[in-house]
């Protein structure tokens, strides 16, 4: 069964503290995988990654793939009130699954002033 | 800028009532997905859609049934409401001709609540 694990489940920072957030897969023809930012209402697209070792960037937010240990990390630096959110990670399948994401449960991000 | 649009933001039934959930797109995308989310169990795809009247059971498709009538919009069916269909109810969409080709865009949700 296809599975996607991200920890931890909650995280209650300072800001101007640097975070990272884990995400683990365990899928079968695996294509991609995506992080999205949830904040009270739709989950805003942040990254996609589908080769390992490049780290993709959005000002304090980024992001890179392990793809022969099968994880990403999402990093957020110099964290704001703002960034307080669920950020779901969701793994891309190929072939017959290829219309499908795998979410994991997401984290849940809380930044305190 | 696409845009996914649910109708519904807040939705209170009774248990038995038939309820219609529904979700239009913009972006002349050919694939559309219901999820539905709750706490510590994350986001489970119900049913998904790559042509219009095609669909396709997700990992939790019992007690739903959808419709895509046409390209721009799918529905989300409940026959018949039970409590434990209690939830927030997001629709998405993507390009992609065959499969999901790249990201996927989200709804705001549908909450329901069934008493």
């Amino acid at each position: 069964e296809d599975k996607v694990v991200q920890s931890p489940l909650s995280l209650v920072v300072h800001e101007g503290d640097t975070v990272t957030l884990n995400c683990s897969y365990e899928v079968t023809n695996f294509r991609s995988l995506l992080w999205y930012k949830q904040e009270k209402k739709a989950p805003t697209f942040l990254f996609m990654l589908t080769s390992s070792g490049i780290e993709k960037k959005s000002g304090r937010l980024s992001s890179i793939l392990d793809k022969k240990e099968l994880f990403s990390i999402l990093n957020i630096t110099a964290t704001q009130t703002g960034d307080s959110a669920v950020y779901l990670c969701a793994a891309h399948l190929r072939g017959a699954g290829s219309y499908q994401l795998t979410f994991g449960k997401g984290t849940k991000l809380s930044v305190i002033p | 800028d696409v845009k996914v649009t649910q109708s519904s933001r807040y939705l209170v039934k009774r248990t038995g009532e038939k309820v219609f959930l529904e979700c239009v797109q913009d972006m002349d995308h050919e694939n559309m997905f219901w999820y539905r989310q709750d706490p510590g169990l994350g986001l489970r795809l119900i049913y998904f859609s790559y042509d219009v009247k095609m669909k396709e059971k997700g990992d939790i498709p019992e007690g739903y049934s959808v419709s895509r009538e046409k390209k721009e919009r799918f529905s989300l069916i409940l026959e018949s409401a039970s409590t434990n269909q209690t939830s927030m109810y997001l629709c998405a969409s993507s390009y992609g001709l065959a499969g999901v080709d790249g990201e996927l865009f989200f709804g705001e949700g549908s909450r329901l609540t069934v008493l």
